[in-house]
């Protein structure tokens, strides 16, 4: 079936430092949704994106669906602890139906 | 309250057993789906129910059966565990044709022996 690459598949940080992780695919989305799970819980939405070149935010995380419609990516600024966890990128292929990349797992040093 | 609430959260059963895992939602989504993660995190749909009706089946043995009783619930059955079977099952729910409405229930791990 359908993947999205995603990457990098993990990441070790200083806490403060800025992170960024895109996410590609040969094929075309209508939407890009990013999700954070924590240990324990489900993937909770971050950031949703519908049009090609849109830029969003939500607090420290910036978001932007690619002009080609086959990637995007997500950057968190100045990284707390409570921002470790597993970021999962996800393309809205119609039909409901979601596609996931593989995570990126984030750890942050204090 | 618990939006996606699935029960239990953990399953540890052995091989060739039959189990079942329950999920309710209380967000008044018409569509609910039941989503597999392997060891290696990775999320992919099984099944997904618009008012109680199959809408997504992918490739899943047939010993998996979804189960809607009503809109609000979907439960799984699995017949014959297998090892390969082993994973976190997650439910989740979103409004018809929104797919940034969906909304994960916190997972089963499933343990099979």
């Amino acid at each position: 079936g359908q993947q999205l690459n995603q990457s990098p598949q993990s990441m070790f940080i200083q806490e403060g430092e800025d992170v960024s992780m895109n996410c590609t695919s040969s094929s075309i989305f209508n939407t890009w949704l990013w999700y954070k799970q924590d240990p324990g819980e489900g993937p909770v939405l971050l950031i949703a994106l519908y049009k090609a070149g849109e830029l969003t935010s939500n607090g420290r995380l910036t978001a932007q669906f690619g002009i080609t419609r086959k990637d995007s990516f997500l950057n968190i600024s100045a990284s707390i602890p409570s921002d470790v966890g597993i970021y999962f990128c996800a393309g809205d292929q119609g039909a409901q139906k979601l596609v996931f990349g593989q995570g990126t797992r984030l750890t942050i040093n204090p | 309250d618990t939006a996606v609430s699935q029960t239990p959260k953990y399953l540890v059963t052995q091989m060739g057993n039959d189990k079942s895992i329950k999920c309710e939602q209380n967000l008044g989504h018409d569509t609910m789906y039941w989503y597999k993660q392997d060891s290696k995190k990775f999320l992919k749909i099984m099944f997904s129910y618009n008012n109680k009706e199959l809408i997504i089946n992918e490739t899943v043995p047939n010993r998996f059966s979804p189960k809607s009783p009503d809109k609000a619930h979907l439960n799984l059955h699995i017949n014959s565990l297998e090892l390969g079977d082993s994973a976190v099952y997650f439910c989740a729910s979103s409004e018809t044709r929104k797919v940034f409405t969906l909304h994960f229930g916190n997972g089963t791990r499933l343990t099979v022996t």
